[in-house]
């Protein structure tokens, strides 16, 4: 299986910083890397797909990058509705794997 | 708008057989797309399941050998997980989701005698 590795797993942010959240995959999978935001006692929501397609309703401050092996995930302007949990996924081969998370917490 | 709701028994004892029932409104399972399973256990860790696509062919993990299976009732734009032989280990929340785009609230599965 294909592991991907986030980090950091905790990012301490204040409102307004820009952060860039990373996702290392263990083999090339293209781009075929997803990007979601789950926030507490909530379900997983799509922000990017693809590596760098946005989402019709996700904020624009939300932006991918990355191919093959590393990948970028970049919120510029972090505001207060942004901290929760961060995971990627990739659907370049089977079984589809995650990450383990990035936590973004308010500093 | 597309809304997706799993339902299920909540409490499942071990070596039982767990059923949960995805229902999907607003848009039609024999359309496009993936229709999917997956759980998140305690401590946030994520697993892909299954799916079952538009078509009705479908592909497991396989982490879950043969103890899986994905059906669907295109008549009620529904489809099923049944998971066999559980234990604790299968404790978490399960969603059900089209494609990576819209997941369901999911439901919580505890197994415990």
């Amino acid at each position: 299986d294909i592991v991907l590795t986030q980090s950091p797993a905790t990012l301490s942010v204040t409102p307004g910083d820009s952060v860039s959240l990373s996702c290392r995959a263990s083999q090339s999978i293209s781009n075929n890397l997803h990007w979601y935001q789950q926030k507490s006692h909530e379900s997983p929501r799509l922000l990017i797909k693809y590596a760098s397609q946005s989402i019709s309703g996700i904020p624009s401050r939300f932006s991918g990058s990355g191919s093959g092996t590393d990948f970028t995930l970049s919120i510029n302007s972090v505001e207060t509705e942004d901290f929760g949990m961060y995971f990627c996924q990739q659907s370049n081969s089977w079984p589809h794997t995650f990450g383990a998370g990035t936590k973004l917490e308010l500093k | 708008d597309v809304q997706l709701q799993e339902s299920g028994p909540g409490l499942v004892k071990p070596s039982q057989s767990l059923s949960l029932t995805c229902t999907v409104t607003g848009y039609s399972i024999t359309s496009d797309y993936a229709w999917n399973w997956i759980r998140q256990f305690p401590g946030n860790k994520l697993e892909w399941m299954g799916y079952i696509s538009y078509s009705g062919s479908t592909s497991y993990n396989p982490s879950l050998k043969s103890r899986i299976s994905i059906t669907r009732d295109t008549s009620k734009n529904q489809f099923f997980l049944q998971l066999n032989s559980v234990t604790t280990e299968d404790t978490a929340t399960y969603y059900c989701a089209m494609g990576f785009d819209y997941w369901g609230q999911g439901t919580t599965l505890t197994v415990s005698s």
